[in-house]
C-alpha cells in the first residue's frame, strides 16, 4: 500500500510569489489534514478534509492561505503571495473513517519543506 | 484548548541502554487518545505508539512503551535496548476523542543513540 505522498520535498521561493503544495493520501482515506511545523515549535494543525469537504479550517493562518480536495482525492495548498514567515515544513497526513474504528490514527507524508526568501 | 509540553529538546543514549522520553499534556476533556511519533532523519513520520486514555493499561509495541499516568497527565515514552535506527525526532501527540480530529503536538525531542 502507498503511503501519504506530498510534491514538492523542497521549496524556496522569494517573498509575494505564490507556491502550491500538494498531498496525495492513502487511497481510501476519507480523512485530509495540513499541518505546518515552523522552525523550532510544535507542529500545528492548519485544516481538515473529509472527502472533498472542508471540515475544520481554524487552523489556517490568514486568507493568503489557500487548501482544496477537489473529487476528495489529492489536496492542494497554494500560499499567495507568500512572506517570510511562511517558511517551514508543511505535513499532510490521512486517516480512515472514524466509523471505522481505526481513524484516530494518522498517516504522514514526508512532509514539503518551504523557505520564503 | 489542549497543550502538549516535551521538556527535552535532545537527548542522548549509548546503543543498547534505555531512555525515557517525558511528555505531558494538559486538557479538560475525558477520554483522548495520546500517540509518540517518529522522524528519523530526511525520513516522514511514523507512528511509535498510541494509547487511549480511558485504557489504564500502558501500551507496549516490542521496544518502545509508555507510563501513562492519566492523573498527573504525563505520557513517557520508554525505549528499551536502543538501536541506533532509534536515532530521530520524537513527536507527542493528542488528540480528543470525538469531535475535532486534529492533533495537537509538542515541540520535540531530538534523540542520538550513540554507538
Amino acid at each position: 500500500e502507498a503511503g501519504v505522498t506530498q510534491f514538492p520535498s523542497h521549496s524556496v521561493i522569494e517573498k509575494g510569489q505564490t507556491v502550491t503544495l500538494r498531498c496525495d493520501p492513502i487511497s481510501g482515506h476519507d480523512n485530509l489534514y495540513w499541518y505546518r511545523r515552523v522552525m523550532g515549535k510544535e507542529i500545528k494543525f492548519l485544516l481538515h478534509f473529509v472527502k472533498e469537504s472542508k471540515q475544520d479550517e481554524s487552523g489556517m493562518p490568514n486568507n493568503r492561505f489557500l487548501a482544496e480536495r477537489t473529487g476528495g482525492t489529492y489536496s492542494t495548498l497554494k500560499v499567495q503571495p507568500a512572506e517570510l514567515e511562511d517558511s517551514g515544513v508543511y505535513f499532510c497526513a490521512s486517516s480512515q473513517p472514524r466509523t471505522s474504528g481505526r481513524g484516530d490514527t494518522q498517516y504522514f507524508g514526508p512532509g514539503t519543506r518551504l523557505t520564503v526568501l | 484548548a489542549q497543550t502538549v509540553t516535551q521538556s527535552q529538546p535532545e537527548m542522548s543514549v549509548q546503543e543498547a541502554e534505555t531512555v525515557t522520553l517525558s511528555c505531558t499534556y494538559d486538557t479538560s476533556e475525558s477520554n483522548y487518545y495520546l500517540f509518540w511519533y517518529k522522524q528519523p532523519p530526511s525520513r516522514q513520520m511514523i507512528l511509535v505508539i498510541r494509547q487511549e486514555a480511558y485504557k489504564q493499561q500502558n501500551a507496549t509495541e516490542n521496544r518502545f512503551s509508555v507510563n501513562f499516568q492519566k492523573a498527573a497527565k504525563s505520557f513517557s515514552l520508554k525505549i528499551s535496548d536502543s538501536q541506533l535506527g532509534d536515532t530521530a525526532m520524537y513527536f507527542c501527540a493528542f488528540m480528543k476523542h470525538g469531535g475535532a480530529n486534529n492533533l495537537f503536538f509538542g515541540t520535540g525531542t531530538r534523540l542520538t543513540v550513540i554507538p
